[in-house]
């Protein structure tokens, strides 16, 4: 079974700095998608970034990237020029791309952003 | 309608009592989710439902609950008899076929 790992509880960033969460899978399952959620207060999960596994490059979305190691089953979303809008938890996701597309989800990362 | 819609967004319940939870997806996606968020923790597996395919119910925790798509666009969550440890925040999502989910903002369930 997959399996996603967060372990980092809380993070905290400085304004207009840089942070980076990490995030580990296990799989045994060559072609899949990961996901990062947010989730502000509101309760509300936002898509931040998708990276599929078959694509090499890095998935970037305005200030937010990923560096996406297969072999090490590594998936950290990098923040850049971090903003009081990001504070918020961040999920890390799993999903397949055969059989039931069920979301395996990180128990999350608390980023607190600092003014 | 323009993003997935959750009600009752908050829900008191005396434990015992049976609840009933609702979920309106965007239209036109045939995936549809049930997560359940317990306190400070990730989201856990419910249930999946994808078009006419039989839903993949394996995350339902006991037989207290179960979930029943509705010409395969509404979405209800039943739990019978609840218990306390029923208590957290229920998120429903949906998606196209195999696209991104989008999610509701939940049902916090309180069981006293």
């Amino acid at each position: 079974a997959q399996t996603v790992t967060q372990s980092q509880p809380e993070m905290s960033v400085q304004e207009a700095e840089t942070v980076t969460l990490s995030c580990t899978y296990d799989t045994s399952e060559s072609d899949y998608y990961l996901f990062w959620y947010k989730q502000p207060p509101s309760r509300q999960m936002i898509l931040v970034i998708r990276q599929e596994a078959y694509k090499q490059q890095n998935a970037t979305e305005n200030r937010f990237s990923v560096n996406f190691q297969k072999a090490a089953k590594s998936f950290s979303l990098k923040i850049s020029d971090s903003q009081l809008g990001d504070a918020a938890m961040y999920f890390c996701a799993y999903r397949t791309t055969s059989g039931t597309y069920k979301y395996i989800f990180g128990t999350g990362t608390r980023l607190k952003v600092l003014a | 309608g323009a993003g997935v819609s959750q009600s009752p967004s908050n829900k008191v319940t005396e434990k015992g009592k049976d609840v009933e939870l609702r979920c309106d997806p965007i239209s036109g996606h045939t995936a549809l989710y049930w997560y359940r968020q317990s306190l400070g923790q990730g989201l856990e597996f419910l249930i999946y439902f994808q078009g006419n395919s039989a839903p993949d119910k394996s995350g339902l925790p006991s037989d207290r609950f179960s979930a029943e798509r509705t010409g395969g666009s509404v979405s209800t969550l039943t739990i019978q008899r609840t218990q306390q440890e029923d208590s957290a925040v229920y998120l429903c999502a949906s998606s196209a076929w195999t696209g991104d989910a989008f999610f509701g903002q939940g049902t916090r369930l309180t069981v006293v």
